[in-house]
């Protein structure tokens, strides 16, 4: 199974702050992988696929980045609807696995 | 447009089955799969197993083999999940999500998902 170690597992940061989260993958997926955000009670929404392409819709704030094993999601600047928690999942193989997920709070 | 529409909220106790649905429309429900993944209370996205709607064919998380079965119905463009001897920490919500067969196109997996389904067990 291809463990997905996702970090950190939560980060306080400031309206207008630029934050990184960072998925590693335990063997190479190519690009096979998607970064979803969650709000409480909510699905998941995905924000990026295949890597590095931005879903329609979603703001330019957010960004990814990576191939292999190593990936991250950048917001450029964080906005007041950005905190959240967020999940990286790897669609290469079965089974597909998640990161353990980032919640973003407010500083 | 897509839409993955699941059922309502169940309550059942423990050693009992539930079984979840999830109505699809927008799109051609037997040239993709459908995964299920859940979501214990403050815990981080599981991932429990996918089944393609074209041919049945199934693939479930190892911890799930035996208890957990998913099939589809083509005339309706329906998933089911169902899951049986359930336990207290099988509490959660289910998700379904589309899922392609591989080799298609990266933007096509987990592009939508069902507004989940509230399974709580107890006794």
């Amino acid at each position: 199974d291809i463990q997905m170690t996702q970090s950190p597992s939560s980060l306080s940061a400031s309206v207008g702050d630029r934050v990184t989260i960072t998925c590693r993958a335990s063997q190479g997926i190519r690009n096979d992988l998607g970064w979803y955000q969650q709000k409480p009670g909510k699905a998941p929404k995905r924000l990026i696929y295949a890597a590095s392409s931005l879903q329609s819709g979603v703001p330019s704030r957010f960004s990814g980045s990576g191939s292999g094993t190593e990936f991250t999601l950048t917001i450029s600047s964080l906005q007041p609807e950005d905190f959240a928690t967020y999940y990286c999942l790897q669609h290469n193989s079965y089974p597909r696995t998640f990161g353990q997920g980032t919640k973003l709070e407010i500083k | 447009q897509v839409q993955l529409v699941q059922s309502g909220a169940e309550v059942k106790k423990p050693g009992a089955s539930v079984k979840v649905s999830c109505k699809a429309s927008g799109y051609t429900f037997t040239s993709y799969g459908i995964s299920w993944v859940r979501q214990a209370p403050g815990q981080g996205l599981e991932w429990m197993g996918w089944i393609s709607a074209y041919n049945g064919n199934t693939n479930y998380a190892q911890k799930l083999q035996g208890r957990v079965t998913m099939t589809t119905d083509t005339s309706t463009s329906t998933a089911y999940m169902e899951l049986r001897s359930l336990r207290s920490d099988d509490t959660a919500v289910y998700y379904c999500a589309r899922d392609p067969p591989d080799y298609y196109e990266r933007v096509l997996y987990f592009d939508y998902w069902g507004q989940g389904t509230l399974v709580t067990v107890s006794s």
